[in-house]
């Protein structure tokens, strides 16, 4: 079935750095905008960055603009997130999720979720 | 804050109908589909509708959305008491070149 999985989310101390990976199965990864989404503990959702099929186009909230990194690999059916520079604000939980073929299509598929905590 | 905003909660009885309303202005509602998702505790966020008014396969018609200018609207008919979750809007925002989540509004069945 079509699934997301992220995995590489953990503890980090102030400044330092983490990547998540997220793999897909059950459609064809490479014909998608993916996009990572955030959920800090008790609080809203937040967009955090869109990459296209080609990785031509790449979009980042202005919160993590300039210190994080999003890629993919679609030989391998994967998204990237390269988190450095981590503050506490950016403790929370990291979805991977699908869009369309356009920037504009919804995230229609989401990961369950990796949990980030920024803390010395 | 939020670009989008929407009432911190909601409530209603089993069988009311209840709206969830999400405003915005002119370079993100205004300009773009919005779209809605229902967050259970503890899990992911699942589509609830898109481009506005429409329902992905298995979402029941209890569910609706609209949308009037600057501002876009959720309806749950029939309430039922596994509908009690948070719901989020979002959009595009034109201005800021991101897509922009409501403050989600969480949804108690009394």
């Amino acid at each position: 079935q079509v699934q997301l999985v992220e995995s590489g989310g953990g503890l980090v101390k102030p400044g330092g750095s983490l990547r998540l990976s997220c793999v897909a199965s059950g459609f064809s990864f490479s014909d998608y905008y993916m996009s990572w989404i955030r959920q800090a503990p008790g609080k809203g959702l937040e967009w955090v960055s869109y990459v296209n099929m080609r990785s031509t186009y790449i979009k980042y909230g202005e919160s993590v603009q300039g210190r994080f990194t999003i890629s993919r690999d679609n030989a391998k059916n994967s998204l990237f997130l390269q988190m450095n520079s981590l503050r506490a604000e950016d403790t929370a939980v990291y979805y991977c999720a699908r869009g369309g073929t356009s920037f504009l299509d919804v995230f229609d598929i989401w990961g369950q979720g990796t949990m980030v905590t920024v803390s010395s | 804050q939020s670009v989008l905003t929407q009432p911190p909660s909601a409530s209603g009885t089993p069988g009311q109908r209840v709206a969830i309303s999400c405003s915005g202005s002119g370079s993100n509602i205004g300009s773009n589909h919005v779209h809605w998702y229902q967050q259970l505790p503890g899990t992911a966020p699942k589509l609830l509708i898109y481009r506005t008014h429409l329902r992905p396969s298995g979402v029941p018609e209890r569910f609706s959305g609209s949308k009037s200018g600057t501002s876009a609207s959720l309806a749950i008919s029939g309430l039922r008491s596994e509908d009690e979750a948070d719901f989020y809007c979002v959009t595009w925002d034109d201005s800021l070149s991101a897509w922009m989540f409501g403050g989600g509004t969480k949804l108690t069945v009394l």
